[in-house]
């Protein structure tokens, strides 16, 4: 019965490959996110979606391209990878405005 | 943008002594939350503030919106082990998105 799931929770691979990372929820949820963490522990918004539609788009490199098939899902392509790129990557989802509920999240190393 | 400042960024304490934490921001905030993050986890809920004044409690947990609606603290009473993680506040003003603070590492020692 988990909330917010996200796949794969670890992802290592090498400079300039292209990887995408899943997110569902099942929590009825009109709105998505991802988050970036980096090595100090900050999080910083990179999208949102509010029912497939985007909202927020931070300043992102463009090689960073999330996708909303549904109101339920909200994955999150990346081309190109770089070092820099390396960090742990959260999908939340929230329904009462900003109460977001994370996923267990994905750590991305890049080599 | 907008930014919050988080203090202390640790904290290392005795099993059953009461912590302190507060965020505070340079602009006027209209909803704060109150995060815990363990390891190898998401940031889970704790609290949410949507009024300034605000006091709400979680079971040992209790946090405030600040008067000035720039500000907010998260009080742990009588700590216990299972405390220790990263607490974030996060923080929402005019625009669409959480902001959040750097966190303040909190470890309690049995």
């Amino acid at each position: 019965d988990t909330a917010v799931s996200q796949t794969p929770k670890y992802l290592v691979t090498q400079m300039g490959n292209d990887k995408s990372i899943k997110c569902e929820q099942n929590l009825g949820h009109d709105t998505m996110y991802w988050y970036k963490q980096d090595s100090k522990k900050f999080l910083k918004i990179m999208f949102s979606y509010n029912n497939k539609e985007l909202i927020i788009n931070e300043t992102v490199p463009n090689r960073f391209s999330p996708k909303s098939p549904d109101k339920a899902h909200l994955n999150l392509h990346i081309n190109s990878l770089e070092l820099g790129d390396s960090a742990v990557y959260f999908c939340a989802s929230s329904h009462r405005q900003f109460e977001a509920f994370f996923g267990q999240g994905t750590r991305l190393t890049v080599v | 943008g907008q930014q919050l400042n988080q203090s202390p960024q640790s904290m290392f304490i005795q099993e059953g002594e009461d912590v302190s934490m507060n965020c505070t921001s340079s602009s006027i905030f209209n909803t704060w939350l109150w995060y815990k993050q363990e390891p190898g986890e998401g940031p889970v809920l704790l609290i949410a503030l949507y009024k300034a004044g605000e006091l709400t409690s979680n079971g040992r947990l209790t946090a405030q919106f600040g008067i000035t609606r720039k500000d907010s603290f998260l009080n742990i009473s009588a700590s216990i082990p299972s405390d220790v993680g990263i607490y974030f506040c996060a923080g929402q003003g005019g625009s669409e998105k959480l902001v959040f603070g750097k966190g303040t590492k909190l470890t309690v020692n049995p």
